[in-house]
């Protein structure tokens, strides 16, 4: 069974920094392109950044871009999120998704269970 | 970046009676060399993470049940569900996976019980 268990969530401070961690097991982890999404309260999903399966390539969105890095090790079939100068804004619950090819276009399926940030004072 | 846009934002529908949840992208996600749309569906209920039902516009995901299907291309897609039961209750997300990220995806529909 494919499994994504996220860690490192938690409150911070605006400015501080955190670094998530998604967990993955199951499936030939080096083979596939993941990705970082995020809900925030009440509102919807939002795409935060991603990452082929080589780590070769990433992508952030704006929102995010400057401050934010995406990461992997293959070796321990691990993604990272590396957020700094965060902000209110990027309170957000933060899912990890496994992409269906190594490189991107494709659907996100599974989908971990979440980390929740809270950035406050 | 493509914009995705769902139409409405909530819904109420009685059970047993058809839901049908719209998304239009602002521009094609019809890929030419291969016919295929990159739009999948997203299902997601309270305190769970997002679920994929749908992808390439019409495909049901592993374990979907045939009540929810996919249709529409280029810019259009509809979400239909045939006959509401009460664990649909969800809110229902569309997303493009065309070309480069970002793979944006729509506001949300959040699909009630009448």
């Amino acid at each position: 069974e494919v499994q994504l268990v996220e860690s490192g969530g938690g409150l911070v401070q605006p400015g501080g920094s955190l670094r998530l961690s998604c967990s993955a097991s199951g499936f030939t982890f080096s083979s596939y392109a993941m990705h970082w999404v995020r809900r925030a309260p009440g509102k919807g999903l939002e795409y935060v950044s991603g990452i082929t399966s080589n780590g070769g390539s990433t992508y952030y969105a704006d929102l995010v871009k400057g401050r934010f890095s995406i990461s992997r090790d293959n070796s321990k079939n691990t993604i990272y999120l590396q957020m700094s100068s965060l902000r209110g804004e990027d309170t957000a619950v933060y899912y990890c998704v496994k992409d269906q090819t190594g490189t991107y276009s494709r659907w996100f399926d599974p989908w971990g269970q979440g980390t929740l940030v809270t950035v406050s004072s | 970046d493509i914009v995705m846009t769902q139409s409405p934002d909530s819904l109420a529908v009685s059970l047993g009676e058809r839901a049908t949840i719209n998304c239009k992208s602002s521009q094609s996600v019809l890929y030419s060399s291969n016919n295929k749309n990159y739009l999948a569906w997203y299902q997601q209920k309270p305190g769970q993470p997002p679920k994929l039902l749908i992808y390439w516009a019409s495909t049901r995901g592993s374990g979907v049940p045939d009540r929810f299907s996919g249709s529409g291309s280029g810019t259009d897609f509809t979400l239909t569900i045939s006959s509401l039961q009460a664990e649909d209750v969800a809110v229902y997300y569309c997303q493009q996976y065309y070309g480069t990220p970002p793979y944006t995806f729509g506001q949300g529909t959040k699909l009630e019980i009448e």
